[in-house]
């Protein structure tokens, strides 16, 4: 497997919190991804990056921030979580704009 | 707007049987086409890519074909295993972007003993 993490796997939390999801890869590659999947969805990119300090939104990126500050670090932040952001998050990394490898995903649930 | 269709939705077969997964897709500039496989509770993991000059792909049981120009992919998995139950994913990239990756819902498949 490639080197991806993701933490926390499982999370919890209450309308209006704010919540950061975490993504480390040890593969050092340049893009970065964080998708959402839902049932009846494709996955669903939120945002990318594409180096340090690099980010774009994707098609879904209302409710959210990002940050990388590192090359093995990339972070998705809901400022203010909501119950239409309950959903399998799952970062992707790739070193160019074919195979992207995925982590394990976190599930959230926003009450 | 660029989409992915994948059919059919789910897909019930015995073990040992042979099936054909089904993806349209209206991507364009087309860059490339990937199918991932998806175990529950687990990231997708790419089982074949594919450019807009090849037309078919192989990875063990699985093959891919694809006709770029009626747009058009299939996944054949042979002689399915119970380890082949899961989701497949068809995946079309936009070319010369790193964003635009369009994913197709997926087909769940389920292998019955």
């Amino acid at each position: 497997d490639a080197g991806i993490t993701q933490s926390p796997r499982h999370k919890v939390t209450e309308t209006g919190t704010p919540v950061t999801l975490r993504c480390h890869q040890t593969e050092n590659h340049r893009y970065m991804y964080w998708y959402r999947q839902d049932p009846g969805h494709g996955l669903r990119l939120i945002h990318y990056s594409y180096g340090v300090k690099d980010t774009d939104k994707g098609e879904v990126s209302d409710g959210y921030s990002v940050s990388r500050s590192k090359t093995e670090d990339f972070l998705l932040t809901l400022e203010s979580a909501t119950s239409s952001q309950t959903s399998v998050y799952f970062c992707a990394i790739s070193e160019s704009r074919d195979t992207q490898y995925f982590g394990p995903g976190t599930r959230l649930t926003v009450l | 707007k660029n989409q992915v269709e994948q059919s059919p939705q789910s897909l019930i077969i015995l073990e040992g049987k042979n099936c054909t997964l089904q993806c349209n897709y209206t991507v364009s500039p087309f860059s490339n086409l990937r199918w991932y496989k998806q175990d529950t509770g687990r990231g997708p993991v790419s089982l074949t890519i594919m450019t807009f000059s090849e037309n078919t792909k192989s990875n063990g049981r699985y093959t891919a074909t694809l006709d770029a120009d009626t747009k058009q992919s299939s996944l054949h998995i042979t002689a399915s295993q119970l380890s082949d139950s899961a989701s497949y994913i068809c995946v079309v990239s936009e070319e010369s972007s790193a964003s635009k990756i369009i994913f197709g819902s997926g087909t769940r498949l389920s292998i019955r003993p």
